[in-house]
């Protein structure tokens, strides 16, 4: 079956410090992936997407980064975390031409 | 760019009553989709709509697409407790992305 694995589920991390999230995909090749940021009770902001190995696009200029060193793995990181990099961060994949199957989140709380 | 409203942003119904939440984008979309996130939850896929004037059913939800392909909206009948959460639509130009609307966060009260 397919499914989509995402962690830490909660991350506390002070101003400044590194961060790297990754999010990793079962059952399928060759997926589209998506990085998403919800701040509390905001919609979905769409960070990065990537369609291949090495493949990203970002959408909007700011403090992150999107990597993909293997087909089914695709990672978010920053070397240095400002306040507002505060969130709910939510990776996704699309499985064909349909609805898209975000994984469980991670919370991050930047002090 | 793209954006993609709801309205309202947020509805507190008795259970029983009928809620409705309506998306509009400032763009002709391929498709859209609808997504429920329940309070400290992930978005979960509902249904995608693709046709001009389409109109779904899941149980006492019921989804339309605009002639225009440019608006949607969601009608929940006989709301129940369990259908709290916010319900966000998203648009697909055909660009291998979604837009996501501002969603409508539901309340219901028993």
């Amino acid at each position: 079956s397919q499914t989509i694995h995402q962690w830490p589920a909660t991350l506390v991390q002070p101003v400044g410090s590194p961060l790297s999230l990754e999010c990793t995909v079962e059952g399928t090749s060759n997926p589209n992936l998506y990085w998403y940021r919800q701040a509390a009770g905001r919609g979905l902001q769409l960070l990065f997407y990537s369609v291949g190995i090495g493949q990203i696009s970002s959408e909007v200029p700011q403090n992150l980064s999107a990597s993909r060193p293997q087909d089914r793995q695709f990672i978010l990181s920053s070397k240095k975390l400002l306040l507002s990099d505060s969130g709910f961060y939510l990776c996704a994949w699309r499985p064909g031409d349909y609805g898209y199957t975000f994984g469980s989140g991670t919370r991050l709380t930047v002090v | 760019g793209q954006q993609v409203m709801q309205i309202p942003q947020y509805q507190h119904v008795q259970e029983g009553e009928d809620f409705t939440t309506y998306c509009n984008s400032s763009t002709t979309l391929s498709n859209i989709q609808w997504y429920k996130q329940r309070p400290g939850g992930h978005p979960v896929f509902l249904i995608q709509l693709v046709k001009s004037g389409e109109v779904k059913k899941q149980k006492r939800l019921t989804f339309q697409f605009g002639e225009a392909k440019k608006n949607s909206s969601l009608h929940i009948t006989a709301t129940q407790t369990t259908d709290v959460g916010t319900y966000f639509c998203a648009g697909n130009t055909g660009f291998q992305k979604l837009v996501f609307g501002t969603g409508t966060r539901l309340l219901v009260s028993p």
